[in-house]
């Protein structure tokens, strides 16, 4: 079945840090592929997405993601992680119209 | 602006009971899904519209219904709740479809079945 696999149940980066959110999706033809994070208490906001052309993508707060075929990945970056990106961070992706599938989530902790 | 707002956003309900959650938007959004929220789990559709008077089974709709009567409101019922309902609900709506549309979520509805 298709789905998309977040290995990184839980992360830890101190601030200033770079950091890198692993997502690795399983589909035979490219998905529409998503970053969602979640602050404590609050609900999901859209931080990137890829549909296609240019791999990399830039999405809001400094986050981008990278797009690779081979690797069947669309991992997240931050070249510095200050302590207000400490949240639950959601890959998902859709080939569907209206069925958006999130993965299990990675949570950050940022450390001063 | 209040985007998506979900009511109650608290409750706690005996097994056997019935309740209904609340989900109203002002974006004047076509698309509105309910989500449930467990650890380890991630987010799991359970329905959604793709407009007014439409609903559609998501991935977990099982012991859920839902109606759309206004465009502006998405309602989820319980009609006997059981403890593995305990659960956060999530509410979203998107002017486009999930492919092209970005989804506007509510902050959640916390539900605990005894």
């Amino acid at each position: 079945a298709q789905s998309v696999t977040q290995p990184d149940i839980h992360i830890t980066v101190s601030e200033g840090a770079s950091l890198e959110l692993r997502c690795n999706y399983s589909y035979g033809a490219t998905p529409y592929l998503f970053w969602y994070v979640q602050s404590p208490g609050q609900g999901l906001q859209l931080l990137l997405k890829y549909f296609s052309g240019d791999t990399l993508v830039q999405g809001i707060k400094g986050f981008e993601a990278e797009f690779k075929r081979s690797q069947s990945s669309f991992n997240l970056r931050k070249p510095s992680v200050h302590w207000s990106d400490a949240a639950e961070y959601f890959c998902a992706y859709t080939r569907g119209a209206s069925k958006l599938t999130f993965g299990t989530g990675t949570r950050l902790q940022v450390t001063l | 602006n209040a985007g998506v707002t979900q009511t109650p956003k608290f409750r706690v309900l005996k097994t056997g009971q019935s309740m209904t959650l609340l989900c109203a938007q002002d974006m004047n959004h076509e698309y509105m899904y309910w989500y449930r929220q467990d650890p380890g789990m991630g987010l799991r559709l359970i329905h959604y519209s793709v407009g007014e008077g439409t609903t559609a089974k998501g991935e977990v709709p099982d012991g859920y219904n839902v109606s759309r009567l206004k465009k502006q409101n998405f309602l989820l019922g319980l009609e006997s709740a059981a403890p593995s309902q305990t659960s956060v609900y999530f509410c979203a709506s998107s002017y486009r479809d999930s492919r092209t549309g970005e989804l506007f979520f509510g902050e959640g509805s916390r539900l605990t079945v005894l």
